[in-house]
C-alpha cells in the first residue's frame, strides 16, 4: 500500500519567493497533519484536518503560513512570501479514526531558503 | 495541555549492549503513547504503541516499551543493539480528545562497534 506521499522532497528557493508543499495522504484516512522538523524547535505542529476541515492551526507560524484540504487526497501547504528561517523539514502525516492516533508520517520535504 | 520529555539528547552504546531510551509525560488522564524512529534523511516510523490493556508492549525490529502511570513514564528498551539501529528515536502523546500527537525533542542513539 502507498504511504503518504509527499513533494517536492527537496526545495532550494530564494527568499520572497512562494513555495508550495503538496501532500496526498494515505487512501481511507481522515486526518491529516502538518509538522515541521528543526534543530531549534524539534518537532512542531502547524496544522491537521480532520475530515478536509482545519481543526487546529495553532501551530501555523503566521500569515505568511497558509494550508488547504480540498479533498480527502490532497493538501498543500503554501509559504508566501518565505523567509530564511523557515529552512525546515516539513511532514504531512495522515492517520484513520479507528487507528487510534496512530499516525503515519511521509518522507519529508527538505525546504531551504536563501 | 499535554508535554512530552525525553531527557537524553544523545546517547552512545555498544553493539549488543542493552539499551533503554526515557520518556516523561504529561497529561492528566491516560494518554496514548508512541516511539517512533527516524533515520537520517527518512520520515518518522512507527516502532511501537500503548492505548489500554498490558503494559509491557512490543514493537518492531526487537523493541518494546513499559507504560509506567506512578512515573509517567514510558521508556523504550531493546536487550541486545545493532548497528542499524543507529537513529533518532522520538516519544509521542495523545489522546481521545485530539488526533494530533505532541513529540518529545528526541534521542539520538549512536552505536559503537
Amino acid at each position: 500500500d502507498a504511504g503518504v506521499i509527499q513533494s517536492p522532497r527537496h526545495e532550494v528557493t530564494e527568499m520572497g519567493q512562494e513555495v508550495t508543499l503538496r501532500c496526498k495522504p494515505i487512501s481511507g484516512h481522515n486526518s491529516l497533519f502538518w509538522y515541521r522538523q528543526t534543530m531549534m524547535r524539534g518537532l512542531e505542529l502547524l496544522i491537521y484536518f480532520n475530515n478536509n476541515v482545519p481543526i487546529d492551526d495553532s501551530g501555523m507560524p503566521e500569515d505568511r503560513f497558509s494550508a488547504k484540504m480540498p479533498n480527502a487526497s490532497f493538501s498543500t501547504l503554501k509559504i508566501q512570501p518565505s523567509e530564511p528561517r523557515d529552512s525546515a523539514v516539513y511532514f504531512c502525516a495522515s492517520s484513520f479514526e479507528t487507528s487510534g492516533n496512530t499516525i503515519y508520517f511521509g518522507e519529508g520535504s527538505w525546504l531551504t531558503v536563501v | 495541555a499535554q508535554s512530552v520529555t525525553q531527557p537524553d539528547i544523545h546517547i552512545t552504546v555498544s553493539e549488543g549492549a542493552s539499551l533503554e531510551l526515557r520518556c516523561n509525560y504529561s497529561y492528566g488522564a491516560t494518554p496514548y503513547l508512541f516511539w517512533y524512529v527516524q533515520s537520517p534523511g527518512q520520515g518518522l516510523q512507527l516502532l511501537l504503541k500503548y492505548f489500554s490493556g498490558d503494559t509491557l508492549v512490543q514493537g518492531i525490529k526487537g523493541f518494546e516499551a513499559e507504560f509506567k502511570r506512578s512515573q509517567s513514564s514510558f521508556n523504550l528498551r531493546k536487550p541486545s543493539v545493532h548497528w542499524s539501529d543507529a537513529a533518532e528515536y522520538f516519544c509521542a502523546v495523545g489522546h481521545t480528545g485530539r488526533r494530533a500527537l505532541t513529540f518529545g525533542s528526541g534521542t539520538r542513539l549512536q552505536v559503537q562497534p
